[in-house]
C-alpha cells in the first residue's frame, strides 16, 4: 500500500526557519516532489528529489534519505506569502503521483 | 498563457446529471494526469495518458467516471449519474515524460 505522512499544521514567524517533515511508505520509489499550493488554487512545483542528499532551490531547500522512507522541506527567511499548504508527493514506479494530505503553514508577523 | 488550463472553473450540477469536464495540457507535454482533491486533503490521482493511450486507472476510478484524450492533446473527463460524493476539486497535469508534473486551476464541481 501507500502511506505518506506529514503535519497537518504548523506555524511560524517570519523571518525565520521552518522545516516540514514527510515520511512516506510506498511500494514503488521513482522520486519525491514537494508542491505549495495556496487556498482556492493549484499546487505549484517546489523541488524534487530522487537521490538522497539535500537539493537547494533559493529560500527552499529539500532532503530526502530513502532508507529511512524521510525527506524534508526547509524554508527560510519566511514570508507572509509562504502562508500556504506544502504537499509531499511521491512518485512511484507506475508514474503517478501519490500525496500526503498536506501541511498547513501560517506565517505569523 | 502556456501553461495548463481547464475548464469550467466551476460546475454546480444536481445529483444523478453528467458533468464532463476539459484539460488542455502544456503543448509538448505526452503525459496527462487527472486528480481529484476534497478540502483539507492532497490531491487523489485518478488516471494518466501518455500521448492517447490510457495507461493507469486508480481504483477510485467508479465506471461512472471516464477520461479520453482523443488526439493526444486535451482530455475530457466525463462523470455520469453524478453523486454528492463527487463534490470536489478536480486537478488536470501534465508533464514531459516523468519531469515534474504542472497543475491546471482546477475545476470545483458542486453537487447538490
Amino acid at each position: 500500500g501507500q502511506n505518506i505522512d506529514q503535519p497537518t499544521e504548523m506555524t511560524a514567524t517570519e523571518g525565520a526557519i521552518v522545516q516540514i517533515n514527510c515520511t512516506y511508505q510506498t511500494s514503488g520509489f521513482n522520486g519525491l516532489f514537494w508542491y505549495q499550493q495556496h487556498a482556492g488554487e493549484a499546487p505549484t512545483f517546489l523541488s524534487y528529489n530522487v537521490l538522497d542528499g539535500l537539493e537547494e532551490k533559493g529560500r527552499f531547500s529539500s532532503f530526502l534519505s530513502r532508507s529511512k522512507g524521510y525527506s524534508y522541506l526547509l524554508l527560510k527567511e519566511l514570508q507572509m506569502k509562504d502562508s500556504a499548504s506544502y504537499l509531499c508527493a511521491v512518485n512511484n514506479a507506475g508514474n503517478m503521483l501519490t500525496f500526503g494530505g498536506g501541511t498547513r503553514l501560517m506565517v505569523k508577523p | 498563457d502556456t501553461g495548463v488550463s481547464q475548464d469550467p472553473r466551476h460546475k454546480i450540477t444536481k445529483r444523478g446529471q453528467n458533468v464532463t469536464f476539459r484539460c488542455d495540457p502544456i503543448s509538448e507535454h505526452n503525459r496527462l494526469y487527472w486528480y481529484r482533491q476534497t478540502l483539507g486533503q492532497g490531491p487523489e490521482f485518478l488516471t494518466y495518458f501518455q500521448n492517447e493511450a490510457q495507461l493507469e486507472k486508480s481504483r477510485l476510478l467508479s465506471d461512472r467516471f471516464s477520461a479520453e484524450r482523443p488526439k493526444g492533446s486535451f482530455s475530457t473527463l466525463e462523470i455520469q449519474r453524478t453523486e454528492q460524493g463527487d463534490s470536489a476539486m478536480y486537478l488536470c497535469a501534465s508533464s514531459l515524460g516523468r519531469d515534474e508534473q504542472y497543475f491546471g486551476p482546477g475545476t470545483r464541481l458542486t453537487v447538490t
